[in-house]
């Protein structure tokens, strides 16, 4: 089984819509990332979490939110949906006790907003 | 991401041809990782560089870390179509709070 997972993989919405998409991971890290990825802009950070209990915004939280349910689970949520948030999202993981900042990824979210 | 610079933005090579991907930092580098990213699929990790001057390798995949150019090459050897992706360098600029991303190179390896 894959040790982070994303859900829905696929999702297609209409604007205005809310929307949330959920990832788990079994690695037991402490750290979880939300990415969006976009075509020419690359990868791009939209929340991180250090612990249950952090919530941080990244470049482009704006029109997001989150919630870090437990130390397995971070879901984000798109309060109104609109087309330019047509993306690729990523989850993402890492362990704060190695010393580095090592990412483990889950297999993406492919979102249309229509 | 403007702090991050990777080159180029596209490569198209022969089967069996050597090539380069580069990735320069505007800011002093704590970490540098490579991903590899099959297309519209998640990344998967390459390597982890983290001292000046530091060289690892993966099979034909070899990363080196210039830091004082504050740069990162990446030489893939004897080009596989099993090569082919989307690859992105990732700086931990920070002190392991967390890691941008370069755009990526896209990679297209002809048989």
């Amino acid at each position: 089984d894959a040790d982070v997972t994303q859900t829905p993989r696929n999702r297609i919405t209409k604007t205005g819509k809310r929307i949330m998409l959920e990832c788990s991971q079994t690695k037991g890290h402490d750290r979880m990332y939300w990415y969006r990825q976009d075509p020419g802009l690359g990868l791009r950070l939209i929340y991180y979490s250090f612990d249950v209990k952090d919530i941080n915004k990244g470049e482009i939280s704006d029109g997001y939110s989150v919630s870090r349910q437990a130390q397995a689970k971070f879901s984000l949520s798109l309060e109104s949906a609109i087309p330019n948030q047509t993306a690729l999202y990523f989850c993402a993981t890492s362990d704060s006790g190695t010393g580095n900042n090592e990412q483990f990824f889950g297999p993406g979210t492919r979102l249309t907003v229509l | 991401s403007q702090e991050l610079e990777q080159s180029p933005q596209s490569l198209i090579v022969q089967e069996g041809k050597n090539l380069t991907i580069n990735c320069t930092s505007s800011k002093t580098l704590y970490g540098l990782y490579w991903y590899k990213q099959k297309y519209g699929e998640g990344l998967i990790f390459l390597m982890m560089l983290q001292k000046g001057g530091e060289e690892k390798s993966h099979e034909k995949i070899t990363a080196k870390l210039d830091e004082k150019k504050q740069q990162s090459s990446l030489h893939i050897t004897a080009s596989q179509p099993s090569h082919a992706g989307i690859y992105l360098c990732g700086a931990d600029t920070g002190g392991y709070q967390k890691v941008t991303f370069g755009i990526g190179t896209k990679l297209q390896v002809i048989p």
